[in-house]
């Protein structure tokens, strides 16, 4: 089965950095996502992690230790708009499994 | 180049009644998933389809809930008899048969049921 853990709430400041943590259990690996999802809308594709590393993208980095289960995302030069729910998805068999999401509050 | 096509936005229905939400997925994706999220919890997997298709609906209810994905057309998510508890927002989401593209999601449905 599939297990994953993300923190609940998280509060930064507008112009800091935050990382979101992910920790995970699965019978396979094929690879972990982030997805953001402000409140009311669908999530939306971050990034894609396959490989232990660092992937970068603009403000938004996304990290991967496949011996540790564990993932990050980072957030850097915060805006209030990365308000929002931030999601650790793991898929397996053609289907993602989603953590309960960390809410990120930015404020000014 | 439109997104996943959800609809209805908003749909209420008095208990007992039957609920149909419809997906249109991506343009070129033959994978097509839903869920459901409650309000403030995560997105729980409901069923996997393909066309003509059940890959995986292991997340279903046993009663009530149906889903198809025919040869033309949207896949459909039946609820019938719909109760209070199935008040929540459900997403279709589609992918490409390559697992590192991702979901794309659709706008979601609400359902309010009464």
């Amino acid at each position: 089965g599939q297990n994953i853990d993300q923190p609940t709430e998280m509060t930064a400041t507008e112009g800091a950095i935050v990382q979101i943590n992910c920790t995970y259990q699965t019978s396979g690996f094929n690879g972990l996502f982030w997805y953001q999802q402000h409140a009311g809308e669908a999530p939306t594709f971050l990034s894609y992690n396959v490989l232990d590393g660092l992937e970068e993208k603009g403000r938004f980095s996304s990290f991967l230790s496949r011996s540790k289960g564990y993932s990050y995302l980072l957030l850097k030069e915060l805006q209030m708009k990365d308000s929002a729910s931030y999601l650790c998805a793991v898929p397996n068999a053609g289907k993602s499994t989603f953590g309960d999401g960390t809410t990120l509050t930015v404020k000014p | 180049n439109a997104g996943v096509m959800q609809n209805p936005r908003h749909l209420v229905r008095r208990r007992g009644q039957e609920a149909r939400l419809r997906c249109s997925p991506m343009k070129g994706h033959s994978h097509v998933y839903w869920y459901r999220q409650l309000p403030e919890e995560g997105l729980k997997f409901m069923v996997y389809l393909q066309k003509e298709n059940i890959i995986d609906e292991s997340g279903m209810p046993k009663e009530r809930f149906s889903a198809e994905f025919p040869k033309e057309g949207p896949s459909i998510l039946r609820i019938q008899q719909v109760v209070r508890g199935d008040s929540a927002a459900y997403f279709c989401a589609s992918s490409p048969p390559t697992e590192s593209y991702g979901y794309t999601f659709g706008s979601g449905t609400r359902l309010t049921v009464v």
